[in-house]
C-alpha cells in the first residue's frame, strides 16, 4: 500500500514568513494530492489539491507543488497569518483511497 | 444540508464492549470513509465503501466491522472494544465521477475504552 511521510512535525514561524511542509509517497499509482488543514478540535477541511498531470497549483498565499520523478510534493504557505496556526495534513492517493501523513502542526507567533 | 453527521460524538466504554458509530451524508456521495486519529499518526484508513452494499478493508481494519446497507449510512463497529481502540473516528464522504476529489469530514466521535 501507499505509505506517506510528512515533514516537519512540527514547524513555529513569525507571522508574514513563510512556511513549507513537506510530504514524501511511495506509490507511483497516486494520482491525487490534497492537503487538509485541521483546526483544534476541528474536522479537516481541504485547503487545496493537486493532480498528477500539474506541477504547481496556487490559490492566494497557499500554493503547492509536485515532483512525480522523486515522489514527492511541499505546500508552501506565504505571508503566513496567526490564523493560518492548524495542524496540516497531506495525502495521496487515487480514485477511492487517500493515505494521510502524520501532520505537522504549524504555529505562527504574532 | 447537514454535509456529514456522526453519532454519538463522545463514548465510553469498557473492555470488551460493543458498539456502533453512525455516519450519515445528505449529499448523495457514493464513496464513505472510516478513519481514526491518534496523537502523531496523522488519519489512519480503517474501511471505506465505493457504493451502497460495498466494503472494503484500508490500513488498519483489525478489531472493525462496517455496513452500508444504505447509500447514506456507514456504519461502523465495534464487536469487543481494546484500550487501544481509543481515538478519535472520522467518517468521510466524497463524490467521485471517474477523479478522486475532496473528502467531506463529519465533526468526529471520542471513543475512549477503559
Amino acid at each position: 500500500g501507499e505509505n506517506v511521510e510528512q515533514h516537519p512535525s512540527t514547524l513555529s514561524v513569525q507571522e508574514g514568513d513563510s512556511a513549507v511542509i513537506k510530504c514524501t509517497y511511495s506509490d507511483s499509482a497516486s494520482n491525487y494530492f490534497p492537503w487538509y488543514k485541521q483546526e483544534l478540535g476541528k474536522r479537516p477541511q481541504l485547503i487545496i489539491d493537486i493532480r498528477s498531470n500539474v506541477g504547481e497549483k496556487k490559490d492566494q498565499r497557499i500554493a503547492v507543488t509536485l515532483n512525480k520523478t522523486a515522489k514527492h510534493f511541499s505546500l508552501h504557505i506565504t505571508e503566513t497569518q496567526p490564523e493560518d496556526s492548524a495542524v496540516y495534513f497531506c495525502a495521496a492517493g487515487n480514485f477511492n483511497k487517500f493515505y494521510f501523513g502524520s501532520g505537522t502542526k504549524l504555529n505562527v507567533k504574532p | 444540508n447537514a454535509g456529514v453527521t456522526q453519532t454519538p460524538k463522545f463514548r465510553v466504554l469498557k473492555t470488551g464492549q460493543s458498539m456502533t458509530l453512525l455516519c450519515a451524508q445528505d449529499m448523495n456521495h457514493e464513496y464513505m470513509y472510516w478513519y481514526r486519529q491518534d496523537p502523531g499518526m496523522g488519519l489512519r484508513l480503517i474501511h471505506y465503501s465505493v457504493g451502497e452494499g460495498t466494503t472494503a478493508k484500508g490500513e488498519v481494519p483489525d478489531g472493525y466491522n462496517v455496513s452500508r446497507l444504505k447509500k447514506q449510512n456507514f456504519l461502523l463497529g465495534l464487536e469487543s472494544a481494546a484500550p487501544s481502540q481509543t481515538s478519535v473516528y472520522f467518517c468521510a464522504s466524497s463524490f467521485v465521477a471517474g477523479v478522486p476529489g475532496e473528502l467531506f469530514f463529519g465533526e468526529g466521535s471520542r471513543l475512549t475504552v477503559l
